[in-house]
């Protein structure tokens, strides 16, 4: 069975500070790597995940996947309370649409 | 439209009752996922479409649990005789393109929490 695996549960850490999220992931037949931020509602999409060794950044955001470990961290650089929220790693496999989820980390920015 | 939405927002049942939810994906695409997230826990995978059809139901309890996605219609997934721990809130999600494209991101509706007493 896939599984996902994301480390720390939770982070608490202070305006300003970088933090690095981790994902580490057994799937048969990878296909992609998803992080997405859920504050109340909706996940809402931050980035995809193909190839190994190629950052993706979105502002204050990046994203690097290694297929040969297998994991992918999240950066968050000068963090704002904004950023508080459980950030969701999961992944996909060719052969199905499902996305197979970590149990996510929960970050709190303290002002 | 531009959004994944979902109806209702709460739903509260008593043991035993009916519950339904519904989904419009967004316009276009042709996948539909249906995930239950119990207690902000991790998701849990339920059933996907294909426009209309059943693409993997390998996460439906197969009793109580059924979905559809009928044309012209907002998908739907039905419980019925429901439990204290069918309680979750229910995340339906679409996407555009099959297997294989790259481009399988999948979007999320703002969920449906269902309460059972």
């Amino acid at each position: 069975e896939d599984k996902v695996v994301q480390s720390p549960l939770s982070l608490v850490v202070h305006e300003g500070d970088t933090v690095t999220l981790n994902c580490s992931y057994e799937v048969t037949n990878f296909r992609s790597l998803l992080w997405y931020k859920q504050e109340k509602k909706a996940p809402t999409f931050l980035f995809m995940l193909t190839s190994s060794g190629i950052e993706k950044k979105s502002g204050r955001l990046s994203s690097i996947l290694d297929k040969k470990e297998p994991f992918s961290i999240l950066n968050i650089t000068a963090t704002q309370t904004g950023d508080s929220a459980v950030y969701l790693c999961a992944s996909t496999n060719f052969g199905n649409e499902k996305l197979t989820f970590g149990t996510g980390t929960r970050l709190t920015i303290i002002p | 439209g531009e959004e994944v939405a979902q109806t209702p927002k709460h739903l509260v049942r008593g043991e035993g009752q009916k519950a339904k939810l519904y989904c419009a994906p967004i316009k276009g695409h042709s996948y539909v996922f249906w995930y239950q997230q119990v207690l902000k826990n991790e998701f849990k995978f339920l059933i996907s479409f294909q426009n209309e059809n059943v693409f993997d139901e390998t996460g439906m309890p197969k009793e109580r649990f059924s979905a559809k996605c009928l044309p012209n219609s907002p998908c739907s997934l039905e419980i019925q005789a429901t439990k204290l721990e069918d309680s979750a809130v229910y995340f339906c999600a679409s996407s555009q393109f099959p297997s294989g494209s790259f481009t399988d991101t999948q979007y999320f509706g703002p969920g449906t929490r269902l309460t059972v007493l």
